[in-house]
């Protein structure tokens, strides 16, 4: 059982928006930054938004992240087929001095 | 190009050691924390462990606490793995992974190396 608590899956079909939100505590998303990290099939992890809401550069501005009190979210905007596969939150958290990821959310683009 | 390259994966039986190796090129290894990343088949991602640059400050995350050691060298951009006493439940996709510059996220990854525990 994951720390961060993410939905195991989400959809949506070309064009439209969808958020997939991280639910935490006052030890880690409360008090720390949250990352998100997008795994397409077969490959390993990218870093997709940091600092909650900044994007590296490369990553487009379709995808957006947010954090407010113990949760946040990431939306993706104007989705597309390429966007599909897993999409992973992460954290710090304070009481077990370590990193933190949520279980993950299988993004099907319909 | 920043590159992470692992080796050292394989099979080995429950109760047996392996040593996971990632070679680092493109960046200043020196002055970059590193992390060690799993995923067990089919499963998400769960973190490791963590060196800072000068091996100062190390973590491990409580499910290989006691049983794996997090090690680098700087002189050869190396990061290493030792993991002992394997369990089942140690199977698993292992990445290495820097920290990001001025804060604790991971970018970027290596491929991959799997693990097999098994007998």
């Amino acid at each position: 059982q994951s720390v961060l608590t993410q939905p195991p899956s989400a959809s949506g079909t070309p064009g439209q928006r969808v958020t997939i939100s991280c639910s935490g505590s006052s030890s880690n998303i409360g008090s720390n930054y949250v990352f998100w990290y997008q795994q397409l099939p077969g490959t390993a992890p990218k870093l997709l938004i940091y600092r909650n809401n900044q994007r590296p550069s490369g990553v487009p501005d379709r995808f957006s992240g947010s954090k407010s009190g113990t949760s946040a979210s990431l939306a993706i905007s104007g989705l597309r087929s390429e966007d599909e596969g897993d999409y992973y939150c992460a954290t710090w958290d304070d009481s077990l001095s370590g990193r933190v990821f949520g279980g993950g959310t299988k993004l099907t683009v319909l | 190009e920043v590159q992470l390259v692992e080796s050292g994966g394989g099979l080995v039986q429950p109760g047996g050691s392996l040593r996971l190796s990632c070679a680092a090129s493109g960046f200043s290894f020196s002055i970059y924390s590193m992390n060690w990343v799993r995923q067990a088949p089919g499963k998400g991602l769960e973190w490791v462990s963590y060196i800072s640059s000068s091996s100062g400050t190390i973590y491990y995350a409580d499910s290989v606490k006691g049983r794996f050691t997090i090690s680098r060298d700087n002189a050869k951009n190396s990061l290493y793995l030792q993991m002992n006493s394997l369990r089942d439940e140690d199977t698993a996709v292992y990445y290495c992974a820097r920290d990001g510059a001025g804060g604790n996220w991971f970018d970027p990854w290596g491929q991959g190396t799997l693990v097999t525990v098994s007998s």
